[in-house]
């Protein structure tokens, strides 16, 4: 069965580094999303795409954030300059049509 | 803008037995559509069930199944005969049919299930 593909499992970086997280879609869906979930909190939007732009960003999706479809597979966040608070789970979901999602496996960002 | 609770943040059950999950909801969207995901302990959001808004019937997945009350704002996930394979973390989760809800998943706090051998 097809899946979200999200690399690393879990990134270690430095307070102030950026960091990009993959994720590869499943091939022919057309909307994809990424997530944030905290520890111990509950899972919040961060950011729609389609169609090659920003469709929806929530307000935690500020300057520092931004996301990227480089090819006809992969799609990224960046973060680019990492706070401790960005600590987080991070799920990349996509869909085919709305509305259901299917969600990959996450990554763990630590910020030491 | 939407909010999901779950008011329980933890539940146990016997395997084999029925446990009810609850949700309450505030929108003020007329069509919209309900889901349950599942986060077993490897983290992956598994979806579970989903409803929409305008059907009345309530959905049912094998095992799960839903007690919505559209009045009541309210979108309960029943499990019967619990296996040991359905402890995890559940969310309940809403999205608007239409407008800048649509597409964006607003997740209630979760409540973590555990069933007992």
């Amino acid at each position: 069965e097809p899946e979200v593909t999200q690399t690393p499992s879990h990134q270690v970086t430095q307070m102030g580094q950026e960091v990009i997280l993959r994720c590869v879609p499943i091939s022919n869906h057309l909307y994809f999303y990424w997530y944030r979930q905290i520890l111990g909190q509950k899972v919040e939007f961060l950011v729609s795409f389609y169609n090659n732009e920003i469709s929806e960003k929530s307000e935690i999706f500020d300057d520092q954030f931004s996301v990227e479809r480089p090819d006809g597979s992969n799609f990224t966040l960046k973060i680019r300059s990492t706070k401790l608070e960005d600590s987080a789970m991070y799920f990349c979901a996509s869909s085919e049509a709305l509305p259901i999602q299917y969600f990959g496996a996450g990554t763990r960002l630590s910020v030491l | 803008a939407q909010t999901v609770t779950q008011s329980q943040p933890e539940m146990s059950v016997q395997e084999a037995e029925t446990v009810t999950l609850s949700c309450t909801y505030d929108t003020s969207e007329s069509n919209y559509y309900l889901f349950w995901y599942k986060q077993p302990p490897s983290r992956q959001m598994i979806l579970v069930i989903r409803q929409e808004a305008y059907k009345q019937q309530n959905a049912t997945e094998n095992r799960f199944s839903v007690n919505f009350q559209k009045a009541a704002k309210s979108f309960s996930l029943k499990i019967s005969d619990s296996q040991l394979g359905d402890t995890a973390m559940y969310f309940c989760a809403f999205m608007g049919a239409g407008g800048t809800s649509y597409g964006k998943l607003t997740f209630g706090q979760g409540t973590i299930l555990t069933v007992h051998p």
